[in-house]
């Protein structure tokens, strides 16, 4: 069963906007990762934090995680149109199993 | 970042028949793999791990009959479906694991992901 839960679902911005997706979880966890999919394609990592960490940054990605609440955020600073497809929260659980939350489909309109 | 290759990445088949789909971590050997469905708009839904040199390990309510998983060496794991029927048409996506070598965390690289479409 899915353990995560993303909101929102759908999400659309305009361009140049900042776009916030949020995961919440139920279990202990080792650590949080966030992927990115486009339409009818594999996933593609974007970044993980370890359940010792509360912040992390990469480009234009800022990720936080609050065990505490069991919840994470995604935030996509100055979004593109490019930014478009889905994203999904994972949590990684023992024996390197993931779970994934459902998804939150942004949309970047131009 | 490391490679998974995943083949084919589109199939169409008719029903009854078998579909093999490859998994392949092409530059890191990945003792576990693990396979995945995605239904249109819907997230992943894990379907089975596969363990090199030993059985696989399905999750509650894949038929092990049906979805068929070996993993015969450290870079590749195949999934077969067997007698395909139009309700298995799905996105099927395979991920490689990789672990890090100080503190255990690991991360998993995906395939590109394979269409079925069962005729």
């Amino acid at each position: 069963s899915q353990q995560g839960e993303e909101d929102p679902q759908a999400l659309s911005i305009q361009e140049g906007e900042n776009a916030t997706m949020n995961c919440s979880y139920k279990t202990s966890i080792n650590n949080l990762q966030w992927y990115r999919q486009n339409s009818g394609r594999g996933l593609v990592h974007l970044i993980l934090i370890r359940s010792n960490e509360r912040e992390k940054h990469s480009g234009r990605l800022r990720v936080t995680l609050d065990t505490s609440k069991k919840s994470s955020s995604l935030l996509i600073t100055a979004s593109r149109a490019a930014d478009t497809a889905s994203y999904f929260c994972a949590t990684g659980q023992g024996a390197q199993k993931l779970v994934f939350g459902q998804g939150t489909r942004l949309t970047i309109n131009p | 970042g490391a490679v998974v290759s995943q083949h084919p990445s589109r199939v169409i088949c008719k029903s009854g028949t078998s579909v093999k789909i490859e998994c392949r971590s092409l530059d890191f050997q990945a003792t576990t793999m693990f396979w995945y469905r995605q239904f249109p708009k819907q997230s992943l839904m894990l379907m089975a791990t596969s363990n090199e040199g030993s059985k696989a390990t399905y999750e509650q309510g894949v038929e092990k009959d049906k979805f068929l998983i070996n993993h015969a060496s450290l870079t590749l794991s195949t999934l077969t479906v067997t007698s395909a029927h139009p309700e298995d048409s799905s996105f099927y996506i395979c991920s490689a694991i990789w672990t890090f070598s100080r503190d255990s965390n690991t991360e998993a690289f995906f395939g590109q992901g394979t269409r079925l479409t069962v005729v």
